[in-house]
């Protein structure tokens, strides 16, 4: 069924290390794989998608990996600033229906000075 | 151009009553969809639509209506509130095809 499992649930981190979040995917038939940030009381905004034809995508210190034979997609931030701070969603496309947007439960990411 | 607005920001219910969430896109998006948000949860899914006059379910349907009688405006109806449905409620939509949502800035719905 429609499901997205995402890992870990909260992260903590020190200043200028790496986080990766994970996320695996039930339809193997999604073909699109955005990752949000949500900040306190504030709406989620889109930080980097992928398409299923592509393995990777960067845009500076963020990146996105896809394994679509496995059904999982990665997220990882390098050098980690206290603004990084926030919840982060990733979400699948589902075909059922007329391709509506699943969401991983989050991952809150703590970056300590 | 104002994108995705979302009306009202706050609301106090007493269990039982009813009302409408309002959420209103000036992008020409033909997909428009509600989520709920609850601490632990993410996002998820009540209804969407594709278009006017098309509306499906999501994951979290159940004590929630929808219809999209307009490309602008896709109103979320809870006809007898509950508890449960305690939560922020975001409106969100995008270009037909696969890309990225836009959100509203939420409704905060408390039920007692």
């Amino acid at each position: 069924g429609e499901n997205v499992e995402q890992h870990p649930s909260t992260l903590s981190v020190q200043e200028g290390d790496s986080a990766v979040i994970k996320c695996t995917y039930s339809d193997s038939a999604s073909n699109y794989f955005p990752w949000y940030k949500q900040e306190l009381g504030k709406r989620p905004q889109l930080i980097i998608d992928i398409r299923s034809n592509v393995g990777e995508k960067k845009d500076q210190r963020i990146a996105v990996t896809l394994n679509k034979t496995a059904k999982h997609f990665s997220l990882h931030i390098t050098e980690t600033q206290p603004e990084d701070s926030a919840v982060y969603f990733c979400a699948a496309i589902y075909s059922g229906g007329y391709n509506k947007l699943i969401f991983g439960a989050g991952t809150r990411l703590a970056v300590h000075p | 151009n104002a994108g995705v607005t979302q009306t009202p920001k706050f609301q106090v219910l007493k269990t039982g009553q009813s009302m409408t969430l309002q959420c209103a896109q000036d992008m020409n998006h033909e997909y428009m969809s509600w989520y709920r948000q609850d601490p632990g949860m993410g996002l998820r899914l009540i209804h969407y639509s594709v278009g006017a006059g098309i509306t499906d379910q999501g994951e979290v349907p159940n004590g929630y209506n929808v219809s999209r009688s307009t490309t602008e405006d896709f109103p979320l109806r809870l006809l007898s509130a509950a508890p449960s449905q305690t939560s922020v409620y975001f409106c969100a939509t995008r270009r037909q095809d696969n890309s990225p949502l836009h959100f509203g800035n939420g409704t905060r719905l408390t039920v007692t």
